[in-house]
């Protein structure tokens, strides 16, 4: 059964660099789109960005100047860098596997979110 | 980018009467080689992560219920809940992935009336 979790610091300052890992139990990272996504506190969800097995990325254009996802395949995890980070990257941040989309590209398997708050 | 509104923002329906959701795209999401709406309806329930219910537009996900359904083509999508359960309480969201930046609707809430 694959598993996702995140981990991370949950308190962030301002204009500091936000960076959380997802580790990936269950499979290998091989075939696979892996995804950050973000809900603010009474907002809806924000697709963050991708990086595949193969170390391609690709990120919402919103926040492409602020994010690097990377991936470490020997570990089975993937990570978030969001720099300069304000009030309003306040979120929950999940990461998720996403399916090729000839296979339906859903969100199949989701962690359970952690929640990352900026402050001083 | 391509923008996802859905509407109403909030519905309130009897238990056993229908929910329709509705999500309208600002260009065609059909991928025209393989004839699929690249479209995602999901669940999200507080304190869980989300849920997919329908993807490619009308097809049911695995283990979802089959008072759920999907339909639409092209930039008009509905999810309908025939009858709904007081656990189908959540908020909804379409997605779409068809370009390089993919994209939710900005959610629908639920409730029981």
């Amino acid at each position: 059964q694959v598993q996702l979790r995140e981990s991370g610091p949950g308190l962030v300052k301002p204009s500091e660099t936000l960076s959380l890992t997802c580790t990936v139990s269950g499979d290998s990272t091989s075939g696979y789109y892996w995804n950050w996504i973000r809900q603010p506190p009474g907002k809806g969800l924000e697709w963050i960005g991708y990086v595949n097995n193969l170390g391609s990325t690709n990120y919402n254009p919103s926040l492409k100047s602020r994010v690097t996802i990377s991936i470490d395949t020997s570990k089975n995890h993937f990570s978030l860098e969001l720099s300069s980070v304000t009030a309003a990257d306040t979120a929950v941040y999940y990461c998720a596997r996403r399916i090729p989309a000839s296979a339906g590209g859903i969100f199949d398997i989701w962690g359970h979110g952690t929640m990352v708050t900026v402050s001083s | 980018d391509i923008v996802m509104t859905q509407s109403p923002d909030s519905l309130a329906v009897s238990l056993g009467e229908r929910a329709t959701i509705n999500c309208k795209s600002s260009q065609s999401i059909l991928y025209s080689s393989n004839n699929k709406n690249y479209l995602t309806w999901y669940q999200h329930k507080p304190g869980q992560p989300p849920k997919v219910l329908i993807y490619w537009a009308t097809t049911r996900g695995s283990g979802v219920p089959d008072r759920f359904s999907g339909s639409g083509s092209g930039t008009d999508f509905t999810l309908t809940i025939s009858s709904l359960q007081a656990e189908d309480v959540a908020v909804y969201y379409c997605h779409q992935y068809y370009g390089t930046t993919w994209t939710f609707g900005q959610g629908t809430k639920v409730e029981i009336k």
